[in-house]
């Protein structure tokens, strides 16, 4: 399967804590995405990554990426109740076929 | 809001029978792609159009088709339901940058 795979499946902390979820891929990218999907909702983009950055900051969220392991990590400081959702990577097939790919998925529980 | 539009938000249908999903992008934006989403397979990519041609193409049923009208929106039509092609429908929208707009989904149930 070409589905990336994420780590680990289901998360569970408690508010205030760091939350980090791990996405692995198969594919040569130019890209990275992660996204957020609250349950049975539209997912919604958080942050995207080029190839040739290692480490990305938008507020609360830390991603990096190494190309060479083909993977990527998603951390979430100061986690709230509010973060509860799944989260979700994606890349695009680059080495011919363009096909989006996503994770399987993290389901994170952050409880108040 | 996305600003990404999906019709109808559920469907309640039977084994054999076609049904048809529709989707408006963001305004302005080009790019449709399809996804299905289930508890057992995930989020998977189906089918990517801009501007009224298909681009990518991802694990779509040949029972399934869709299409990009000229005034950009798509349609999904699904044909010789299984009851395992209950699932989410998600269209999302993108203009030249890469992030991808999701619509709040079709929820299709095959019984």
């Amino acid at each position: 399967s070409q589905q990336g795979e994420e780590d680990p499946q289901a998360l569970s902390i408690q508010e205030g804590e760091n939350a980090t979820m791990n996405c692995s891929y198969k594919t040569s990218i130019n890209n990275l995405q992660w996204y957020r999907q609250n349950s049975g909702r539209g997912l919604v983009h958080l942050i995207l990554i080029r190839s040739n950055e290692r480490e990305k900051h938008s507020g609360r969220l830390r991603v990096t990426l190494d190309t060479s392991k083909k993977s990527s990590s998603l951390l979430i400081t100061a986690s709230r109740a509010a973060d509860t959702a799944s989260y979700f990577c994606a890349t695009v097939d680059t080495s011919g076929t363009y096909k989006y790919i996503f994770g399987t998925g993290t389901r994170l529980k952050v409880l108040a | 809001d996305s600003g990404v539009t999906q019709t109808p938000k559920h469907l309640i249908t039977a084994t054999g029978q076609r049904v048809t999903l529709r989707c408006s992008p963001r305004s302005g934006d080009l790019s449709v792609y399809w996804y299905q989403q289930s508890l057992d397979q995930g989020l998977q990519f189906l089918i990517q159009y801009y501007n009224g041609e298909e681009r990518a193409k991802g694990n779509i049923l040949e029972r399934f088709s869709a299409q990009q009208f000229p005034d950009l929106h798509s349609e999904l039509n699904l044909s010789s339901l299984e009851l395992g092609d209950s699932a989410l429908y998600f269209c999302a929208s993108s203009g030249f940058g890469e992030t991808q707009y999701f619509g709040p989904g079709t929820r299709l149930l095959v019984l």
